[in-house]
């Protein structure tokens, strides 16, 4: 059964690069059904698109954050990343990654999602 | 960019009630919409793709309708497990999607 695991810091400085990767068990990140994406949730707020990627690296950024936003993908580790940067205290929320499937154009996996606080 | 709108942004509703949720895309979306359950604590949970159609393991209680900008959820007997808060998200540009605010299911 696949599953999706968040991995990185809980705890960001202003200013600086959040960094997260989220690693892929129990089936391969380079199936070409799928692509792999970041939403994040603010404390007490609703849910919002980050970003996706594609086994391939084609990458589709949320407009609004597209300035500050890099995912990457390892096939080799089964494992996509997401780097934002410039950092404040608005992108404190949970991260999930989830896999994108195409023929539902939903996402149909989530990770368990993972807590990061910006704040010195 | 294509916003999505909810309504209500909560209900109260008792077990055995018929909840309907209203999700409003700002341009038209075909079917190109999903629903999400999500409980406090955890990650949302897919019930609903391309407007109409039924996850695999969601009970048929849960029912989606619509096409072009409106779209609803239907709870047809809300279960002491339905209470969470429900999300619409359009796909008309997948993969880039965006996510409506959310409606909030608590008892009455």
């Amino acid at each position: 059964q696949l599953q999706l695991q968040e991995s990185g810091p809980g705890l960001v400085k202003p200013s600086e690069t959040l960094s997260l990767t989220c690693t892929v068990s129990g089936g391969s990140i380079s199936s070409s059904s799928y692509y792999w994406g970041w939403i994040r949730q603010p404390p007490g707020k609703g849910l919002e698109w980050i970003g996706s990627i594609y086994y391939s690296g084609s990458t589709y950024y949320n407009p609004s954050l597209k300035s500050r936003v890099t995912i990457s993908v390892d096939t080799s580790k089964n494992q996509f990343s997401l780097k934002l940067s410039s950092v404040t205290a608005a992108d404190t929320a949970v991260y999930y990654c989830a896999r994108h499937a195409l023929d539902l154009e939903a996402f149909d996996i989530w990770g368990q999602g993972t807590m990061v606080t910006v704040s010195s | 960019d294509i916003q999505m709108t909810q309504s209500p942004s909560s209900v109260s509703a008792s077990v055995g009630d018929r909840v309907t949720i209203t999700c409003r895309a700002s341009q038209g979306i075909s079917s190109w919409l999903a629903w999400y359950q999500q409980k406090p604590g955890k990650a949302p949970k897919l019930l609903i793709y391309a407007a109409s159609s039924l996850q695999s393991g969601v009970p048929s209680r849960f029912s989606g309708s619509g096409s072009g900008t409106d779209f609803t959820l239907t709870i047809s007997s809300l279960q002491p497990e339905d209470f969470a808060t429900y999300y619409c998200q359009q796909a008309n540009s997948f993969p880039r999607v965006t996510f409506g605010p959310g409606t909030k299911v608590d008892i009455k």
